[in-house]
């Protein structure tokens, strides 16, 4: 069975400082993967997605970065991190199904503090 | 931005009433699901009804899409207060060859069911 692996859990972080959130899938190959961002009472924000190796595309510009280094491992950097960046970040994959219908299985989440 | 929004923002109801939760969105759509988060958690999808369908059901779900009014609900029957999370909808756009990779979601209904 698939399952999705995202860490770490929680992360407090000063400004300024780097920013790494990993996740892998394991399961599956070629997933499509996810990068999303939950503001504290607000919806889920698209900040990056990938149908492969190497491939990002990128949905809001900001200080943030993905990276996809293996078919199952995708990974959220910063190199400083802005207040603004506080969150809840969540990993999701999948793989379009029948009729295009693309369903997401998401991590359950890194919730990052910068102060 | 948003494509889905769902309505009410919150929703307190007792135990054994039925709960409906509205979406709203703005483009054309290839699907549309339901997903839920339980607090700090990651969101479980729930159901996915197509453009060309009206109603689907899965067990106490029953989802509506009307692509004229782009709209869709969410009804929960016979409620439980393990039922209580936020619920949110999700668009996957109308691409060429029906394929989508992204997939927006609204800011979600928080439903309390009370015991």
């Amino acid at each position: 069975s698939q399952t999705i692996h995202q860490w770490p859990a929680t992360l407090v972080q000063p400004v300024g400082s780097p920013l790494s959130l990993e996740c892998t899938v394991e399961g599956t190959s070629n997933p499509n993967l996810y990068w999303y961002r939950q503001a504290a009472g607000r919806g889920l924000q698209l900040l990056f997605y990938s149908v492969g190796i190497g491939q990002i595309s990128s949905e809001v510009p900001q200080n943030l970065s993905a990276s996809r280094p293996q078919d199952r491992q995708f990974i959220l950097s910063s190199k400083k991190l802005l207040l603004s960046d506080s969150g809840f970040y969540l990993c999701a994959w999948s793989v379009l199904g029948v009729f295009g219908a693309n369903v997401l299985t998401f991590g359950a989440g890194s919730r990052l503090t910068v102060l | 931005s948003q494509q889905g929004e769902e309505d009410p923002q919150a929703l307190s109801i007792q135990e054994g009433e039925n709960a409906t939760m509205n979406c709203s969105y703005k483009t054309s759509i290839n699907n549309l699901q339901w997903y839920r988060q339980n607090s700090g958690r990651g969101l479980v999808h729930l159901i996915l009804i197509r453009s060309n369908e009206r109603e689907k059901h899965s067990g106490r779900l029953r989802v509506t899409l009307d692509t004229s009014k782009k709209s869709s609900s969410l009804l929960i029957t016979a409620s439980r207060a393990a039922d209580t999370a936020s619920y949110f909808c999700a668009t996957g756009p109308r691409q060429s060859g029906g394929s989508n990779y992204k997939l927006t979601f609204g800011k979600g209904t928080l439903l309390t069911v009370n015991p």
